[in-house]
C-alpha cells in the first residue's frame, strides 16, 4: 500500500537555526498539508498546498515558515529561524481527491535547544 | 469557525469490554466528514473510521463503530471487545467537503486498556 514518508524522523537543532523537514506524498495525490503537534496537545493545521501554491495557512504559519514542492515529488517545510516553541511533532499529509481521506506520514520530531 | 470537542481527557476499559469515546463538533455546514484517528506511542496517525455526514447509516469497521447524531452534532466511537493494542490517544477530526479539506482535530482522549 502506498504511504507518505517523512525525513528525518527526529531533528535536533539550535535555536535560531534553519531546518527543512521533508515529505514524500503519495505519488498521485494533489493536495498536501503540514500539521503540528506540540507534545501532549492536539494536532493543529499549519498549511495546505495545492496546484503549486499555498491554499490556506493558519495563524501559526508566520513568515518564519515556508513550504515548497521543488521537484514534483518532495514537499518541504522550512523554518527559517527556529524558536524553542517550534519543538513539536510535524506531520505531513496528502490527499488524492476531495472525497478521499488524508494519508498521514509518520511525523518528524523537531527538538529546538 | 468549526470546532471539535472531546470532553474526556482519559478513559479506561477492561480488556474484552466495550468503551465509548465522545466527540462533539460545531459547524454550520450541512455536508462534511468526520473521522477517528488512533495515535499510539509511536505517534503515527492511524485512521480508525470515517463517516460522511450525508449518510444516515453509522460507519462500522470490525470492532469499531460510531454513533453519529447529526442534529446533536455528536460523533462517538465505540470500541467493542477491547484489546491491549487499542491503548492509545484517540482524536476526533472534522473536515469540510469544500475549501482546502484541512482537518480540525479535537484535543484527544487517552484510552487505557486494563488486563
Amino acid at each position: 500500500e502506498p504511504e507518505v514518508t517523512q525525513t528525518p524522523s527526529h531533528q535536533v537543532t539550535q535555536m535560531g537555526q534553519e531546518v527543512i523537514l521533508r515529505c514524500v506524498p503519495i505519488s498521485n495525490h494533489l493536495y498536501f498539508y503540514w500539521y503540528r503537534q506540540i507534545l501532549g496537545q492536539k494536532v493543529e493545521f499549519l498549511v495546505s498546498f495545492y496546484n503549486n501554491e499555498i491554499s490556506e495557512k493558519s495563524e501559526i504559519f508566520d513568515d518564519q515558515f515556508s513550504v515548497e514542492r521543488p521537484d514534483g515529488s518532495n514537499f518541504t517545510l522550512k523554518i527559517r529561524s527556529t524558536k524553542l516553541e517550534d519543538s513539536a511533532m510535524y506531520f505531513c499529509a496528502s490527499l488524492a481527491v476531495p472525497t478521499d481521506t488524508q494519508y498521514f506520514g509518520p511525523g518528524t520530531r523537531l527538538t529546538v535547544l | 469557525a468549526q470546532t471539535v470537542t472531546q470532553s474526556q481527557p482519559e478513559m479506561s476499559v477492561q480488556e474484552a469490554e466495550t468503551v465509548t469515546l465522545s466527540c462533539t463538533y460545531d459547524t454550520s455546514e450541512s455536508d462534511y466528514y468526520l473521522f477517528w484517528y488512533k495515535q499510539p506511542p509511536s505517534r503515527q496517525m492511524i485512521l480508525v473510521i470515517r463517516q460522511e455526514a450525508y449518510k444516515q447509516q453509522n460507519a462500522t469497521e470490525n470492532r469499531f463503530s460510531v454513533n453519529f447524531q447529526k442534529a446533536a452534532k455528536s460523533f462517538s466511537l465505540k470500541i467493542s471487545d477491547s484489546q491491549l493494542g487499542d491503548a492509545a490517544m484517540y482524536f476526533c477530526a472534522y473536515r469540510r467537503m469544500t475549501g482546502t479539506y484541512k482537518y480540525i482535530f479535537g484535543t484527544g482522549t487517552r484510552l487505557k486498556v486494563l488486563a
